[in-house]
């Protein structure tokens, strides 16, 4: 079946860098994108970026340009997202999402169980 | 500031038939016929629950319809029982930004 499990809660300062991975099992990792999807306590979704697991192409969110880099390890079938220059606001609930499409938005067919970010002085 | 909207809450009792809109407010929102809707139980990730508009993927129950009209996007759930009681989010490509999220509805068994 598939799954996708991702690493544990963090704690960061702010100015700090974060990196969540997110390991795919039970598909085959290159036919489909990963998206990564953020909520903020008690706020509704928000989506990051997506990145293309057959040749790593790669769409981000407009405000997150230039602090967010998003990567793939076929070898593991692994995502990775990592967030820079960490704010008090992007404490928050991070999830990698199965993109039913490799090539083109499409929607969200299977979810991480999220990673819980704390970005706290 | 999301390009697509929704009610705030939305309620009924048992047994009953209930609709959440998701309207679009920008032309950025394009391609709608790709919105697909989300459900959350608290502390919990997303669930599919509809895709490409009206299309309910295995596992799915039928109680749960999708569809659209014009710049409105609409869930609707029938036979309202208890474990419907969660967040439920929209979800369209736009030209801009790849994807947008709706604003969310709560949607609550009285």
């Amino acid at each position: 079946q598939v799954q996708l499990v991702q690493s544990g809660a963090e704690v960061k300062k702010p100015g700090a860098s974060v990196k969540v991975s997110c390991k795919a099992s039970g598909y085959t990792f290159t036919s489909y994108g990963i998206s990564w999807v953020r909520q903020a306590p008690g706020q509704g979704l928000e989506w990051m970026g997506w990145i293309s697991a057959y040749n790593g192409n790669t769409k981000y969110a407009q405000k997150l340009q230039g602090r967010v880099t998003m990567t793939t390890d076929t070898s593991t079938s692994t995502a990775y997202m990592e967030l820079r220059s960490l704010r008090s606001d992007d404490s928050a609930v991070y999830y990698c999402a199965r993109d039913e499409s490799a090539y083109y938005p499409y929607y969200f067919d299977y979810w991480g169980q999220g990673t819980l970010v704390t970005v706290s002085s | 500031q999301s390009a697509l909207t929704q009610p705030a809450s939305v309620s009924g009792s048992p047994g009953q038939s209930i609709t959440i809109s998701c309207s679009r407010t920008s032309s950025d929102v394009g391609i709608y016929n790709l919105v697909s809707w989300y459900q959350q139980h608290p502390g919990k990730a997303p669930k599919l629950m509809i895709y490409e508009a009206s299309k309910r993927p295995s596992g799915v129950s039928n109680r749960f319809s999708g569809s659209r009209s014009g710049n409105t996007a609409s869930l609707t759930i029938s036979g309202l029982q208890a474990e419907d009681e969660a967040e439920y989010y929209c979800c369209s490509y736009a030209i801009s930004n790849f994807y947008v999220f709706g604003t969310g509805t709560k949607v609550t068994v009285l």
